[in-house]
Order: structure tokens, then sequence, then C-alpha cells
């Protein structure tokens, strides 16, 4: 089972600050299947980014994504307060699917 | 416009049995997997079963197996999620969730995810 380690746990920034969140995983996720996921207070996961750094339809360009082998970040390049929520990544490219337990940003 | 959607949870006693359902639209049903995720109350996303387009593959996570049991109607654009011997810790959100490939190797994302049904076990 390939094991993904977020980090940090929580990250506190204001408005216009950026955001970089890392996602570091036990073996190398092959052919960066990775994605990454928001998650707001009381709603349903939804798709940021897939294949480490395409963004899903609708994603704003503020969210970008990247990184291969073992090592993957996702930026907000620029926060704004509608990002406040919890962030995973999950690998796909082997089974188990598993996720990363999450980040957590706050706006000051 | 894509929507899946699920229903059937409650509350049900440890030991007890319950069957969860997603109705699909917006896609071509039986061309893509689909997957059930479950996230204990203010804990992380846990993927805990998958099943191919035709229902031929399935497959599940360790600490479901040989409980929960899942399935798909493809003529009524449904999947289902059969829970048995329920225990205190399959408490959580259960979300539905369509598997998108990302290329021809099999492999998929998930790319959208109902807003899930609550399950709670508990005497």
């Amino acid at each position: 089972e390939i094991v993904l380690t977020q980090s940090p746990g929580t990250l506190v920034l204001s408005p216009g600050e950026r955001a970089t969140l890392s996602c570091r995983a036990s073996q190398s996720v092959f052919s960066s299947y990775l994605a990454w996921y928001q998650q707001k207070p009381g709603q349903a996961p939804r798709l940021l980014i897939y294949g480490a750094s395409r963004r899903a339809t609708g994603i704003p360009d503020r969210f970008s994504g990247s990184g291969s082998g073992t090592v993957f970040t996702l930026t907000i390049s620029r926060l704004e307060p509608e990002d406040c929520a919890v962030y995973y990544c999950q690998q796909y490219v082997s089974s188990p699917l598993t996720f990363g337990g999450g980040t957590k940003v706050e706006i000051k | 416009e894509v929507q899946v959607v699920e229903s059937g949870g409650g509350l049900v006693q440890p030991g007890g049995s319950l069957r969860l359902s997603c109705a699909a639209s917006g896609f071509t049903f039986n061309t893509y997997a689909m997957n059930w995720v479950r996230q204990a109350p203010g804990k992380g996303l846990e993927w805990i079963s998958s099943i191919s387009g035709s229902g031929g593959g399935t497959y599940y996570a360790d600490s479901v197996r040989g409980r929960f049991t899942i399935s798909r109607d493809n003529s009524k654009n449904t999947l289902y999620l059969q829970m048995n011997s329920l225990r205190a810790e399959d408490t959580a959100a259960y979300y539905c969730a369509k598997g998108e490939y990302f290329d021809s190797s099999g492999y998929y994302y998930l790319d959208y995810w109902g807003q899930g049904t609550l399950v709670t076990v508990s005497s």
C-alpha cells in the first residue's frame, strides 16, 4: 500500500498570500498518477488536479500542481477567502487507492 | 450535467445490515468504474470499494472485505453497497464517486462525487 504523508497539517495565511502544500509518497507514484481534492466544511470533496499537474474543469488557474516520483506539491498562488478548506492528495496507480491525511488551509 | 446521488444511510445497530444506493446521471454509466469512499466524523478520506464498468471486477479495502459487497445495475444507472456485520468503526459519511480514466492504462481518478449519505452504527 502506498502511504501518502501531507504537510503541514494546518496552514494559516492571509488573503493574497501563496500557499504551498506538500504530499510525499512512501514509494514512487508511477507516471504521476496523483490527484488533489478540495473539501469545504459540510461538503463533498471536489477534484482540483489530476495527473499531478492538470487542472480539472472549472478550477481557477491560481491552483497548480507539480511534482513526480514521491514528492508532489499543490500551490495556491493568491489565496482567496473561499479557499478555506481541507486539501487531500490521492494516488491512483496502485490498489488500494490511498489518500493523504489532509492539509487544512485557514484564512486569517 | 453529471450527477451522483447517494441514499440509504441511517442508524443501525452493531452487527446489522444496510444497503446504500447511488443514482447516476449525465454520463454513460456502464463505461465507467464507480467507487465508494467513506469519511469518519472529523477524519480523512478512506477508499473502501470499486467496481468496473461491466461489473465484472470488484475491489475492496481490507477493512471491509468479506463484510461489504459492491454491485451495480447498469440498466438502472445505479451503484450499490451492501453492508453486513456493521461495526461502530463503520460510522461515517459514505460517498459515491465516478472514476475517470487518465489514459489507456486503466488507472482512473475520481472526478465526480455525491454529497454523501451518513451511516451511524450504534446501539
